[in-house]
């Protein structure tokens, strides 16, 4: 079982819909998640950071997590054409080191 | 706030050329970098931990003579990739961090090994 899944799609959302990104964890120790969002042939760039059960909203994003079920999805309200990427789900590792687990990625497509 | 500088961007290199890449953290004093590869269509794969100071972590499977990393000062961490081949092409990414912060990717460089 990976450590962090993710569905790999493409997620295909028309323009102005809510894209809603799942990912879950198999650590139940884990204590920080991030959501990054890569553009092709770019780096990752940091979208969300969680650390409690809830929501946590952004502008147009919202990070939701739920450490019972070892949950984590990212919420995209009034999609936008650029939002189309490959967004990364991210969960700390076990040991002190700071290491992050990634997921494989969901590919977002939105439509114009 | 957060930049993390990589450099350069793009390499482009004869097989048994050795390369080396910068990662420098602009406006804070990274704790732990990170550094990763990329293949295409692929996640990225953590190589290496590098604290400041002490040896670098590598990943199982990762050869820490051929992937050599300096983490001399709080802000820089140089990856060396020794006597590249074509295999070794692909998109290496830094990120930097400092405790209790998430981390922070530089731009990444696109290495083509002839």
């Amino acid at each position: 079982q990976k450590e962090v899944e993710q569905n790999s799609g493409p997620l295909s959302v028309p323009e102005g819909a809510i894209a809603s990104l799942n990912c879950t964890y198999s650590d139940r120790v884990s204590q920080s998640f991030f959501w990054y969002r890569q553009y092709s042939g770019k780096s990752p760039e940091l979208i969300m950071s969680i650390y409690s059960n809830g929501d946590k909203e952004d502008g147009r994003f919202t990070a939701q997590l739920n450490k019972a079920s070892q949950y984590v999805s990212l919420l995209i309200r009034d999609s936008q054409p650029s939002d189309s990427a490959t967004y990364l789900c991210a969960v700390n590792g076990m040991d002190s080191s700071y290491k992050l687990i990634f997921g494989s990625g969901t590919r977002l497509l939105v439509r114009p | 706030g957060a930049v993390v500088s990589q450099h350069p961007s793009r390499v482009i290199c004869k097989s048994g050329t050795s390369v080396k890449i910068e990662c420098r953290s602009l406006d804070f004093q990274a704790t732990t970098m990170f550094w990763y590869r990329q293949f295409p269509k692929q996640s990225l794969m953590l190589m290496a931990t590098s604290n400041e100071g002490s040896k670098a972590t590598y990943e199982q499977g990762v050869e820490k003579d051929k992937f050599l990393i300096n983490h001399a000062s709080l802000t820089l961490s140089t990856l060396t990739v020794t006597s590249a081949h074509p295999e070794d092409s692909s998109f290496y990414i830094c990120s930097a961090t400092q405790t209790g912060q998430p981390q922070h990717f530089g731009d990444g460089t696109r290495l083509s090994i002839l």
